[in-house]
């Protein structure tokens, strides 16, 4: 199993330019999550979903936009590039088991850098 | 809402000495806590994690933590350090509402970055 994967790894954009961040996981998980990493300020929820057609916001949504058409993939789109915009994201996907949950699985992060 | 507050953006420690990192939560309900690790351009991996069946929690690469409630502290140690325990480390907090529903959402601290001397 692969796991998490995201891509891409890394990309520069340009203020105002759009781009949309990959997300699939191949380990049948339900919740999966996007979330933002800044230096210093730990990791903040973006948006999170449930399963499949059911999206939500999280602590820092503005900017962003989500859909989960299948419950492999969530794909974080940016409509309007800003610098405040330049961070590392990361998705993760859980399976949940009754209240007690299981750990969150990680992606490797994708750098982004909006000049 | 709860929140997550890690003492020390960056610990030192010389090899073999002890490692203490320090997490405190603030929730309204029975928390569960998870002690995440991230090593330089990688993704988070978890190291050990409270739901609850007991207080102390050992985790991998010999990490273990101590739920408190009295304290609301979740702190993270080790015994003895080692050269690969070097990178940064993140306490976080999963709340379930009243009916013990919780959509594992995290909230995480600011992380501690950790540095081990030789």
């Amino acid at each position: 199993n692969a796991g998490v994967t995201q891509t891409p790894k890394f990309r520069i954009l340009k203020i105002g330019q759009s781009m949309t961040l990959q997300c699939t996981q191949d380990m049948n998980h339900n919740y999966m999550y996007w979330y933002r990493q800044d230096p210093g300020m730990g990791l903040k929820l973006i948006y999170y979903s449930v399963g499949a057609g059911i999206t939500d916001k999280g602590e820092v949504p503005n900017g962003y936009n989500v859909s989960r058409s299948t419950t492999e993939d969530f794909p974080l789109r940016l409509e309007l590039a800003a610098p405040s915009q330049t961070s590392v994201y990361f998705c993760a996907s859980i399976l949940p088991v009754g209240t007690a949950y299981t750990e969150a699985f990680f992606g490797q992060g994708t750098r982004l850098t909006v000049v | 809402a709860q929140s997550v507050t890690q003492l020390g953006s960056h610990v030192s420690v010389s090899e073999g000495a002890l490692v203490l990192l320090r997490c405190n939560y603030s929730s309204s309900v029975p928390p569960y806590l998870f002690w995440y690790v991230q090593y330089p351009n990688q993704g988070l991996q978890l190291l050990l994690k409270y739901t609850s069946a007991a207080t102390l929690v050992k985790g991998i690469n010999g990490f273990e933590a101590e739920f408190k409630k009295s304290e609301t502290s979740f702190h993270l140690t080790k015994p003895s350090a080692h050269m690969s325990d070097a990178a940064e480390y993140f306490c976080a907090v999963s709340e379930a509402d009243a009916g013990g529903t919780s959509y594992g959402k995290l909230t995480f601290g600011q992380g501690t970055i950790l540095t081990v001397h030789p």
